[in-house]
């Protein structure tokens, strides 16, 4: 198993840029989610999903747009870039009850 | 609504001593509790969780955490520090019902070992 991959590793936007995070999981969880993680601030749950075609907001939604079609699949859109989205996000999956899988991350500059 | 406090940023400890990283939480009904640790450009790795039964929960790598519910706490224990467990540790909670499933996480501990 791949577990749970997240392309790209590292991006450069300039601010007002749209752009997709993939995450990809094998493992057949219902729960897949996106944080992101900022010196200081821990991680912060930004969109959730418990299963194809079930989304819904965390803590930080604004400026972010998710979708579910397939379980294995939960891309993140970046609307319109903005520097304080500048951050390292994570891309994370689950069995009900069980432990998250998270991804490598993906290194996020926008300027 | 749940939370997860981790009240030290940084635990500094030498090698060979035992190492406590502390957590509270606070959540509705019964917990489910977990542990995770962030080596330096990675993604956070699962190291253990409490879902019911013994309050003694040993995981990955010689670490454990032991369950206190009076105290609402999770703190994780390791007998012996290695260098090599100088990373970011997490603790999450979620409700075992009702909610999103999703846990809460705290902020980070920073754990250093020194030689």
């Amino acid at each position: 198993n791949a577990g749970v991959t997240q392309t790209p590793k590292f991006q450069v936007l300039k601010t007002g840029q749209s752009m997709t995070l993939q995450c990809a999981q094998d493992m057949n969880h219902e729960y897949m989610s996106w944080y992101r993680q900022d010196p200081g601030m821990g991680l912060r749950l930004i969109h959730y999903s418990v299963g194809a075609g079930i989304t819904d907001q965390g803590e930080v939604p604004n400026g972010y747009n998710v979708s579910r079609s397939t379980t294995e699949d939960f891309p993140l859109r970046l609307l319109s870039a903005a520097p304080s989205q500048t951050s390292v996000y994570f891309c994370a999956s689950a069995k009900v009850a069980g432990e998250q899988y998270f991804g490598p991350g993906t290194r996020l500059t926008v300027t | 609504a749940q939370s997860v406090a981790q009240p030290e940023d940084q635990v500094n400890v030498a090698e060979g001593n035992p190492l406590t990283v502390k957590c509270t939480y606070s959540v509705s009904g019964n917990p489910y509790l977990f542990w995770y640790v962030q080596y330096p450009n990675r993604g956070l790795q699962f190291l253990l969780k409490y879902i019911t039964g013994d309050n003694l929960v040993k995981g990955s790598y010689g670490f454990e955490a032991e369950f206190n519910k009076s105290q609402t706490s999770f703190h994780l224990k390791k007998p012996s520090a290695l260098v090599s467990d100088s990373a970011l540790y997490f603790c999450a909670v979620r409700p075992t019902s009702g909610g999103s499933y999703i846990p809460t996480f705290g902020r980070g501990t920073s754990l250093i070992v020194h030689p």
